[in-house]
């Protein structure tokens, strides 16, 4: 089974400073990799996504990813936080080879909070 | 502008009643999904499905159901059999043919709160 793990529950990070927010996954296969935002009260917004190639990926709103396969990571970064980078941030992971329309495994979700 | 649409985005409910979200999308997208979220436990998929007049059950199936009569539409009925139905609610669609790296599209979402 397919599982995704995000080992922290909040982040709080100072304006201008970089920010990190991690995840780690459990595939039997190759992975594909998202990062979702969510504002309060609104649905999720796509950031960025790893599927092959080269190891780190850029996305929107100038976040990245580095996925790492020996650690079995996909931490979310940029490299200057804004106060409106606050909002709770979902990794999910799926495999290549499933063929079921079940697709996307989510992790808890991190609250990113970054004070002014 | 293509999307996902959910209505209402709040609901009240009086126990022992059922009612029914609505989910449009004008994506042209194959597969739509529901999802569930508590605070704490991220999303938990309720139902899926893939095709018109097709859909499979989720993790937490459980006093919910859904239709598929229109590739547009993929409504879920909360029913009274549903037991802490208080919730926030995702409709997601995806595109399922052709390049399809397994990137989900949202609505806004659906807010229900049971009285």
């Amino acid at each position: 089974a397919q599982s995704v793990a995000q080992p922290e529950d909040q982040v709080n990070v100072a304006e201008g400073n970089p920010l990190t927010v991690k995840c780690t996954y459990s595939v039997s296969g190759n992975p594909y990799l998202f990062w979702y935002v969510q504002y309060p009260n609104r649905g999720l917004q796509f950031l960025l996504k790893y599927i092959t190639g080269d190891n780190l990926v850029k996305g929107s709103y100038g976040f990245e990813a580095e996925f790492n396969k020996s650690q079995t990571s996909f931490h979310l970064k940029k490299p200057s936080a804004l106060v409106s980078d606050s909002a709770l941030y979902f990794c999910a992971v799926r495999i290549i080879t499933s063929g079921s329309a079940r697709q996307l495994t989510f992790g808890s979700g991190t609250q990113l909070t970054v004070l002014p | 502008d293509g999307g996902i649409t959910q209505s209402p985005k709040y609901l009240f409910r009086k126990e022992g009643q059922n009612v029914t979200l609505s989910c449009e999308q004008n994506l042209n997208h194959d597969a739509m999904y529901w999802y569930r979220q508590d605070p704490g436990q991220g999303l938990r998929l309720i139902y899926y499905s893939q095709i018109v007049n097709d859909f499979q059950k989720g993790d937490i199936a459980e006093g919910y159901s859904v239709s598929r009569e229109k590739k547009e539409s993929f409504p879920l009925t909360v029913t009274s059999a549903q037991k802490n139905p208080t919730a926030f609610y995702l409709c997601a669609s995806r595109r399922a043919s052709g390049v399809n790296t397994g990137e989900l599209f949202f609505g806004e979402g659906s807010r229900l709160t049971v009285l």
